[in-house]
């Protein structure tokens, strides 16, 4: 069956440091994959699209890497910031239009 | 913009009323999705609309949850007779074309005693 793995853990790490955050899938073969930012009482907010044929992609502080060989996406938030802290969603689009989400990871940033 | 809009932002019903969701999606946008999150299962799409017409309803729970898209700036999901398993917090979405990113509403928190 069709699966997709966020970190199963909360991520707790101290301002300035580099949260690294999992999303591994199986039974997909998605054209591309998206990051989504869920705060609390807030519906999603994009924030990065990677395409199948992209091995990286980077928007500020904001660092994600595709591979579909391992069938794994990481995504990366430099220099975090208390403002940083929310749940962060994978979804991915296969070849038709329907976008699945992973249940997301919980990121904890301290001052 | 506005951006998605949804109401009601609250819904506190008793088992077996109707309760009806409304979303008025981004202008300009022709696709239209109703998602379901819950703790147990996350996020989860209910149904799919492309310029106005419903083309997938398969992640539609039970005959009792039924959709419409009237018109290109209005939507409902209603759900008749509410249980309390339908408790969750409701969210549409929209886009132009269809492979692109979805703008998310605020959500509608249902809770059905």
């Amino acid at each position: 069956s069709q699966k997709i793995e966020q970190n199963s853990e909360a991520l707790n790490i101290q301002e300035g440091k580099t949260a690294t955050l999992t999303c591994n899938y199986t039974n997909y073969s998605p054209a591309y994959l998206q990051w989504y930012r869920q705060d609390p009482g807030r519906g999603p907010v994009f924030l990065l699209l990677i395409r199948e044929n992209e091995k990286e992609k980077r928007k500020e502080r904001l660092k994600v890497t595709f591979d579909t060989t391992l069938k794994q996406s990481l995504f990366h938030i430099t220099a975090s910031q208390p403002a940083d802290s929310a749940t962060y969603l994978c979804a991915l689009r296969s070849n038709d239009y329907k976008l699945s989400f992973g249940a997301g990871t919980t990121v904890t940033v301290r001052a | 913009d506005a951006g998605v809009i949804q109401s009601p932002r609250h819904e506190v019903t008793e088992m077996g009323q109707e309760v009806t969701l409304r979303c008025k999606p981004i202008s300009g946008h022709n696709s239209l999705f109703w998602y379901r999150q819950t703790m147990m299962r996350g996020l989860e799409l209910l149904i799919y609309f492309n310029n106005n017409v419903p083309i997938d309803d398969s992640g539609m729970p039970e005959d009792r949850f039924s959709a419409k898209m009237p018109n290109a700036s209005f939507s409902t999901l209603k759900i008749q007779p509410s249980e309390p398993r339908d408790s969750a917090v409701y969210f549409c979405a929209s886009t132009k074309g269809v492979y692109n990113e979805q703008f998310f509403g605020p959500g509608t928190r249902l809770t059905v005693l």
